[in-house]
């Protein structure tokens, strides 16, 4: 069965600086997919990056980039840069490829202080 | 405008009171999936559905029904519903093809079972 793990319940940060969101994972499978989404107090999940576990650089989308360390099962987020909208809900979550199941982690909400 | 969209947004009910949250998106999407968000737990999937007359259980479907006689629309629906099931629910679609195709949301259904 596959897991995602966020041990992080709450993350503070300073505007302009940068922030890393810890995401491990669980499975094994060879092949799956890896995605962080955002989730504001409005509530609606906005997707940010993607990786696939056979990708050999790093994902990145603007000031979002995941350190993706396929031996340690680790897919953090990192985000450059903060700023207030930045503060929200995030989920890491991962895709299998049998069934396309999205596993979810339990989510870190992210505070920027200004 | 590609969306998902969830009717009703907000319901209140009593416990017993049969209900259904609508969803349909207009990308011509394959895949759709039901999922219940509770606070420490993530997103967690009730059914998803692979195609048209195509669907399967998820992690917690119990006490949910789905189906799928369209492409476009997977409804939700609670024939006896319980104080356990208020939750906040989204519906999802992504196509089948590309493993990196993220899930695309809806802004999610606030239900109050009491």
């Amino acid at each position: 069965a596959q897991k995602i793990t966020q041990t992080q319940p709450g993350m503070f940060v300073q505007e302009k600086e940068a922030v890393t969101l810890d995401c491990t994972y669980d499975t094994s499978d060879q092949s799956y997919g890896l995605f962080w989404y955002k989730q504001p107090s409005s509530g609606e999940m906005i997707f940010l990056i993607y990786q696939g576990s056979y990708d050999e650089q790093n994902a990145t989308e603007g000031r979002y980039s995941l350190n993706f360390q396929k031996a340690r099962k680790s897919a953090n987020l990192v985000i450059s840069a903060s700023q207030l909208g930045d503060s929200a809900m995030y989920f890491c979550a991962m895709r299998d490829t049998s069934y396309g199941k999205l596993t979810f982690g339990q989510g870190t909400i992210l505070t920027v202080h200004p | 405008e590609a969306q998902v969209t969830q009717n009703p947004r907000y319901l209140i009910t009593v416990t017993g009171k049969k209900l259904t949250v609508t969803c349909s998106q207009n990308m011509n999407h394959e895949y759709m999936s039901w999922y219940r968000q509770d606070p420490g737990l993530g997103l967690r999937q009730i059914y998803y559905s692979m195609n048209v007359e195509v669907t399967d259980k998820g992690d917690v479907p119990e006490g949910y029904k789905v189906s799928r006689k369209e492409k476009r629309n997977f409804p939700l629906i609670l024939e006896s519903p319980s104080p356990n099931q208020t939750s906040l629910y989204f519906c999802a679609s992504r196509p089948l093809e590309g493993g990196g195709q993220p899930q695309h949301f809806g802004d999610g259904t606030r239900l109050s079972i009491l």
